[in-house]
């Protein structure tokens, strides 16, 4: 079992919806990433959080430490939106969930 | 603030040819790390360096070898490479190992043959 785990693996809206994104991960943590990796294959990060809820933009990632798990929110998804999105915890090195693809249509 | 720069972008090489990639970072950041990323595997790290002086092995460090040349820079190089290693690779950067934002280069796409 893979010590990060996502879902849904692909995810595909229409321009406007609410779209969740989920991450499960086994071990203890002192953060977890959120990443986006556009079509180009350009890596950014979105957020590091280790407790609670973080906000932008759109953009919204929460984290729930006792139950090992984490979201990412995008409200009003945009065509732009359309990205592959990891989550990555740190229990001392980076280990990285496979990445969920995300295709928003107009 | 040009971030982290990865070079080249694009190589193929033949199997058993030998090459560099470089990565430079002009944030100050201490930490260092290169990564591969191959379909239905997600990035798997292959070295990584906490500070200045140090490297040590990640999850997939057989056939690389690595140096930290000073805080800004830290090469990957592959000694013999072998069509396995046909993969794309990022170099990424952070201030801390442990709880600080990551940032990545462009990456390199390599083809061995």
């Amino acid at each position: 079992k893979n010590e990060v785990e996502q879902s849904p693996q692909n995810l595909t809206a229409q321009e406007g919806e609410f779209i969740t994104i989920n991450c499960s991960y086994s071990v203890g943590i002192s953060a977890l990433h959120w990443l986006q990796q556009h079509p180009g294959g350009g890596i950014v990060s979105l957020f590091m959080l280790s407790s609670g809820k973080k906000k932008h933009g759109r953009l919204i990632a929460t984290i729930n430490i006792q139950e090992k798990h984490s979201s990412l929110h995008i409200t009003a998804s945009h065509p732009r939106d359309s990205a592959v999105y990891i989550c990555a915890v740190i229990p001392g090195k980076l280990t990285f969930g496979q990445g969920t693809i995300l295709t928003v249509h107009p | 603030n040009a971030g982290v720069t990865q070079t080249p972008k694009f190589q193929v090489l033949k199997t058993g040819q030998s090459m560099t990639l470089q990565c430079a970072q002009d944030m100050n950041h201490n930490s260092m790390y290169w990564y591969r990323q191959d379909p239905g595997m997600g990035l798997r790290l292959i070295y990584y360096s906490a500070s200045e002086g140090t490297t040590d092995k990640g999850e997939v460090p057989n056939g690389y070898n690595v140096s930290r040349l000073n805080k800004r820079e830290f090469s990957l190089r592959l000694e013999s490479a072998a069509p396995s290693q046909t993969s794309v690779y990022f170099c990424a950067s952070n201030l801390s190992s442990y709880n600080s934002p990551l940032h990545f280069g462009n990456g390199t796409r390599l083809t061995v043959t």
